[in-house]
């Protein structure tokens, strides 16, 4: 089935740096969102996107939609021991189709 | 949070034995879905549920059938367990036309 395309893959990064992560796709997409997922628990939203080119930002988290509207960029600034986790984009090709696209998921590991 | 529960947490079970699992939802929310994950495959869709007795096949749905009888209760039976769906299952749940999907916490299967 359609995939997006997560990258990267891993990330492995010292506490207080940057992080960027992005999801791209060869179709295009009415809504992005992203998740968060810890060890032995389910996936938690962290930020929703509906809109080309729209920047909308949690806390340290910004995330954009894409202009062309087959990707999406998430950035954590200032990074913290509890950012350790999975991230997955998750995206939306038709609206009120109720059904999402996922990400292979980037995995974050944070050195103190 | 949003009010998801997913019973049991944790199963195991034995090849050919039948096997339900059962997602619980407090927020009246129309939509409901059920997801299996596994390592290198990220988040893969089963079946999803669009209304009391209005259920749809996703992308993995061989092996798997579902039910919803109240809004609430979401479902999903193996009829005769394999070890290939030896995974971790999530509940999903979405009122959103934008398609935002809330998780709940998981059920760890594991088929001997």
């Amino acid at each position: 089935g359609q995939q997006l395309n997560q990258s990267p893959q891993s990330m492995f990064i010292q506490e207080g740096e940057d992080v960027s992560m992005n999801c791209t796709s060869s179709s295009i997409f009415n809504t992005w969102l992203w998740y968060k997922q810890d060890p032995g628990e389910g996936p938690v939203l962290l930020i929703a996107l509906y809109k080309a080119g729209e920047l909308t930002s949690n806390g340290r988290l910004t995330a954009q939609f894409g202009i062309t509207r087959k990707d999406s960029f998430l950035n954590i600034s200032a990074s913290i021991p509890s950012d350790v986790g999975i991230y997955f984009c998750a995206g939306q090709m038709i609206q009120g189709a109720q059904k999402l696209v996922f990400g292979q998921g980037t995995r974050l590991t944070i050195n103190p | 949070d949003a009010g998801i529960t997913q019973s049991p947490r944790h199963k195991v079970t034995e090849t050919g034995t039948p096997v339900t699992l059962r997602c619980h939802q407090t927020e009246n929310h129309r939509y409901m879905y059920w997801y299996r994950q596994d390592p290198g495959h990220g988040l893969r869709l089963i079946h999803y549920s669009y209304g009391v007795k209005d259920t749809d096949k996703g992308e993995v749905s061989d092996g798997y059938s579902v039910s919803r009888s109240k809004t609430e209760d979401f479902l999903l039976t193996l009829e005769s367990a394999t070890s290939s769906q030896t995974s971790v299952y999530f509940c999903a749940i979405s009122g959103a036309q934008g398609g935002e999907q809330y998780f709940g916490p998981g059920t760890r299967l594991t088929v001997t």
